[in-house]
């Protein structure tokens, strides 16, 4: 069966460190996004992705960045992470183009990222 | 300010009741409203879909309706169960394209106790 599926599922890391998240989706989607949920706030989006070498900055990309070299893949940089950036991140893939936003959008199982 | 706000906060009810989870938008203009289910560690997953033309959607034991008018949505769930314990999250999208054009509430957590 088709999915989408994130790694690690957990992670601490230091203040300052290069960290990466993956997400990789079997479902042959187009669009790609990452969120980040925290307390109090609606799912946010970081990035995101309508095709292969396509990226777009989201409404909290700071300190993010992504990359596309495939259909199936879109990892989350976090160039040196913060305390801020402690939170819960899902990866989401939608079909149709150009941000498919009238389709369903399917989550992996997110990643809970702690910066210390 | 495109806005989407869900009450009440959290919820809780004894298995078997119903109950009815609330909310109210700003987008606009407006192209469809959707509500998630998210168990705790896991993704939302989509529950209903409601475009501007439709005022109630059933899956299952969860209906929803659209007051476009009013700007209003509520999702009820019938006969409770255990298993619809999780956090319910309304997301409105905007009639343009695009993924900026999502608007996210930050849920209802609802518990359901035997």
């Amino acid at each position: 069966d088709a999915e989408i599926t994130q790694s690690p599922r957990h992670k601490i890391t230091e203040t300052g460190r290069q960290v990466t998240l993956a997400c990789h989706q079997t479902w042959n989607h187009n669009n790609m996004f990452w969120y980040r949920q925290d307390l109090g706030h609606g799912l946010r989006l970081i990035h995101y992705s309508y095709g292969v070498q396509d990226t777009n900055k989201g409404e909290v990309s700071d300190g993010y960045s992504v990359s596309r070299s495939n259909t199936e893949d879109l990892p989350l940089t976090l160039e040196s992470a913060a305390s801020s950036q402690t939170s819960v991140y899902f990866c989401a893939s939608s079909p149709g183009t150009s941000g498919g936003s009238h389709y369903e959008q399917y989550f992996g199982p997110g990643t809970r990222l702690t910066v210390t | 300010k495109n806005q989407v706000e869900q009450s009440p906060q959290s919820l809780i009810i004894l298995e078997g009741k119903n109950c009815t989870l609330q909310c109210n938008y700003t987008v606009s203009p407006f192209s469809n409203l959707r509500w998630y289910k998210q168990d705790t560690g896991r993704g939302p997953v989509s529950l209903t879909i409601m475009t501007f033309s439709e005022n109630t959607k059933s899956n299952g034991r969860y209906t929803a309706t659209l007051d476009a008018d009013t700007k209003q949505s509520s999702l009820h769930i019938t006969a409770s169960q255990l298993s619809d314990s999780a956090s319910y999250i309304c997301v409105v999208t905007l009639v343009m394209p695009g993924a900026n054009n999502l608007f996210f509430g930050t849920g209802t957590r609802l518990t359901v106790i035997p």
